[in-house]
């Protein structure tokens, strides 16, 4: 099946800064690629996602970049903001089309 | 986006008790709807996929007998977790997709403490 690494596991960047987080993925048949944000005990929340047929996505400060013959994706937020801070996980489908499989997650901290 | 609902929020049982969660999609028809569990500082992970109407498909791991899943309409699915052990206590995430194009949305969770 499916298998989603992300890294890193932590990041902590001053307000203001860019956070890049990577995941990389097992199933060259994949086609969903999103990025949720999730907060303790909240639910996850889908900031952006990507399709196999696009290479980058941008949604105001938040982009995501996709490199299908590598096998990864990037999630990037710029000019960081101290309610960035959360968990944020990718996540990817495999061959079965329609199930994620989501990565181990990255707890950003951003700094005031 | 669309939205979708758990109850109870939070239980706490004694060990040996059965436990139903339910999960609603309250403005679309979920013809797939996914049950994950998240221990503390982990990711989600997928127990279940179930479809209206046909049995649930479990993920490798976990036991079908210990975690029942019922998907009666398109707009329901319950999980019920049978003679509850403290080990099962943990996050429970249920989660509605449309079918292609693979989005799913999902519920608030349910905090399940066993005693």
């Amino acid at each position: 099946g499916e298998n989603v690494e992300q890294h890193p596991s932590t990041l902590s960047v001053q307000e203001g800064d860019s956070a890049v987080i990577k995941c990389t993925y097992s199933d060259s048949a994949s086609n969903y690629f999103p990025w949720y944000k999730q907060e303790l005990g909240k639910r996850p929340q889908l900031i952006i996602d990507i399709r196999s047929n696009v290479g980058e996505k941008k949604d105001q400060r938040i982009a995501v970049t996709l490199n299908k013959t590598a096998k990864h994706f990037s999630l990037h937020i710029t000019e960081t903001q101290p309610e960035d801070s959360a968990v944020y996980f990718c996540a990817a489908t495999g061959a079965a089309g329609n199930k994620l499989t989501f990565g181990g997650g990255t707890r950003v901290l951003v700094k005031p | 986006g669309a939205v979708v609902s758990q109850h109870p929020s939070r239980v706490i049982c004694k060990s040996g008790t059965s436990v139903k969660i339910e999960c609603r999609s309250l403005d679309f028809q979920a013809t797939t709807m996914f049950w994950y569990r998240q221990f503390p500082k982990q990711s989600l992970m997928l127990m279940a996929t179930s479809n209206e109407g046909s049995k649930a498909t479990y993920e490798q791991g976990v036991e079908k007998d210990k975690f029942l899943i019922n998907h009666a309409s398109l707009t329901l699915s319950t999980l019920t977790v049978t003679s509850a052990h403290p080990e099962d206590s943990s996050f429970y995430i249920c989660s509605g997709g449309q079918g292609s194009p693979n989005e799913q949305f999902f519920g608030p969770g349910t905090r399940l403490t066993v005693l």
